[in-house]
């Protein structure tokens, strides 16, 4: 079973800058996760969907970040514009059913954003 | 490949021996916990999980212990090998909500 693919898996860019990252979770998982990991920290949660519909968005910075799921399917995760304190892995991950947390989520390999 | 975290908490054993690895959590409501293992430049990887009905559960060569009383969970890995080398992650869920990871602790096995 293929897992849970994200790119690209490395990305540099200035402060001020724009940037979007790109996740295909796992077949047939309804629900879909992105996370900021910052180094030396564990993830944590941005925004949730199930399906194409946002679950949970309340540590989304909006005013910069936006996500969306169109089809139910690929995301994508974007920043405008971009600060230092973005630079981080951004995880994607996804699980099966409902997003109750007693669901295995799988995660991709992560985007590690270093802004400049 | 990069590194998950530079300044965690670091635990080394010799290959062979046992591991524990602690967890303070920090709400008294959450009742759904997981541990995480994190290899460098990959992303979390589930590894046994436990609910706050049971005080412990054991899986392959892991056992996850919960303490209510005081808020601790500890994995317990038997004898440890070069690839449990990786950041374990401690993650909480009160109440059906989204999960909420911990620190991290760095486990480095000297072979």
């Amino acid at each position: 079973e293929a897992g849970v693919a994200q790119s690209p898996r490395y990305k540099i860019i200035e402060k001020r800058q724009s940037v979007a990252f790109w996740c295909n979770p796992i077949s047939g998982h309804a629900t879909l996760y992105w996370y900021q990991q910052i180094l030396g920290q564990g993830p944590k949660l941005l925004i949730q969907f199930q399906n194409n519909g946002v679950v949970d968005d309340s540590q989304l910075p909006k005013d910069r970040f936006s996500a969306e799921r169109l089809k139910g399917v690929d995301s994508t995760l974007k920043i405008q514009p971009a600060k230092l304190e973005d630079s981080a892995v951004y995880l994607c991950a996804s699980s099966f059913i409902t997003s109750g947390p007693t669901n295995e989520q799988f995660f991709g390999p992560g985007t590690r954003l270093t802004v400049l | 490949g990069e590194s998950v975290g530079l300044h965690l908490p670091t635990l080394s054993v010799q290959e062979g021996d046992n591991s524990i690895i602690n967890c303070a959590y920090s709400n008294s409501a959450s009742d759904y916990f997981i541990w995480y293992k994190q290899e460098s430049g990959k992303g979390p990887q589930f590894i046994i999980d436990i609910r706050s009905n049971m005080d412990k559960r054991q899986g392959q060569r892991v056992t996850v212990l919960l303490n209510k009383t005081v808020k601790h969970l500890s994995l317990q890995i038997a004898a440890t090998q070069p690839g449990d080398s990786a950041v374990y992650f401690c993650a909480e869920s009160p109440g059906n909500t989204p999960l909420v990871f911990g620190k991290g602790t760095r486990l480095s096995v000297i072979a």
